[in-house]
């Protein structure tokens, strides 16, 4: 079974240039994260999406940053414009249930590592 | 609302053994373990629920002390494929119920030959 997909793997762009992320989580799985991870930190999340709503944004810097679910399935982080201070990885995971219930884990993609210059 | 864990960083020896502790100030729901290694996504160990349950995985066990607010991960005889970088992740019950999982800054596991 195909984990969560992530693309691309490396981005670098120059300061307030536009950028996107993409996820394709696993099959199945209604319950889509993306999280921030800066070098040395735990991953911080930024959404959280079940199905097609997001339920938790409340750390989504909203002015620059966006994130879209439409069938409730994949989905894109979009970042515009970029600051220096946006480089880091950007890691989106998918769970088969709420955070929470028993035995519920959430599994991560590899990430996309952002440079701006 | 971020998780402390502790130590930082801890080097041993294959077979020795080592305790990681993650402590918050918030009332828990639910504590996460994670483990990733360099340039790799984290990948899942284990989640503790309210209650004080003690689970394992292979040789590494973990305990919640809800009263406490505190979790602790236990890795046993280590092995080499134990390094890495150890998170905890506490949940808490937010105002209208919208759990919120936040990550501590982890633990950097090295276990050499």
């Amino acid at each position: 079974e195909a984990g969560v997909v992530q693309s691309p793997r490396y981005k670098i762009i120059e300061k307030k240039q536009p950028v996107a992320f993409w996820c394709n989580p696993i099959s199945g799985h209604n319950t889509l994260y993306w999280y921030r991870q800066n070098l040395g930190q735990g991953p911080e999340l930024l959404i959280r999406y079940e199905n097609e709503e997001a339920v938790d944004d409340s750390q989504l810097p909203k002015d620059r940053f966006s994130a879209e679910r439409l069938k409730g399935v994949d989905s894109t982080l979009k970042i515009q414009p970029a600051e220096l201070g946006d480089s880091a990885v950007y890691l989106c995971a998918s769970s088969p249930r709420p955070v929470g219930a028993r035995n519920t884990e959430a599994f991560f993609g590899q990430g996309t590592r952002l440079t701006v210059v | 609302q971020q998780p402390v864990q502790s130590p930082q960083a801890v080097i041993l020896r294959e077979g020795e053994d080592a305790v990681i502790n993650c402590s918050s100030s918030k009332a828990l729901y639910s504590v996460h373990w994670y483990r990733q290694k360099h340039g790799e996504a984290p990948v899942f160990l284990m989640i503790l629920l309210k209650g004080g349950e003690q689970k394992g995985h292979e040789k590494i066990s973990a305990s919640f002390n809800e009263k406490k607010q505190q979790s602790s991960l236990y890795l046993t005889a280590s092995q080499l494929s134990y390094s890495g970088t150890y998170f905890c992740g506490t949940e808490i019950v937010r105002a209208g119920s919208a759990r919120q999982l936040t990550f501590g800054s982890g633990t950097q596991l090295t276990v050499l030959p």
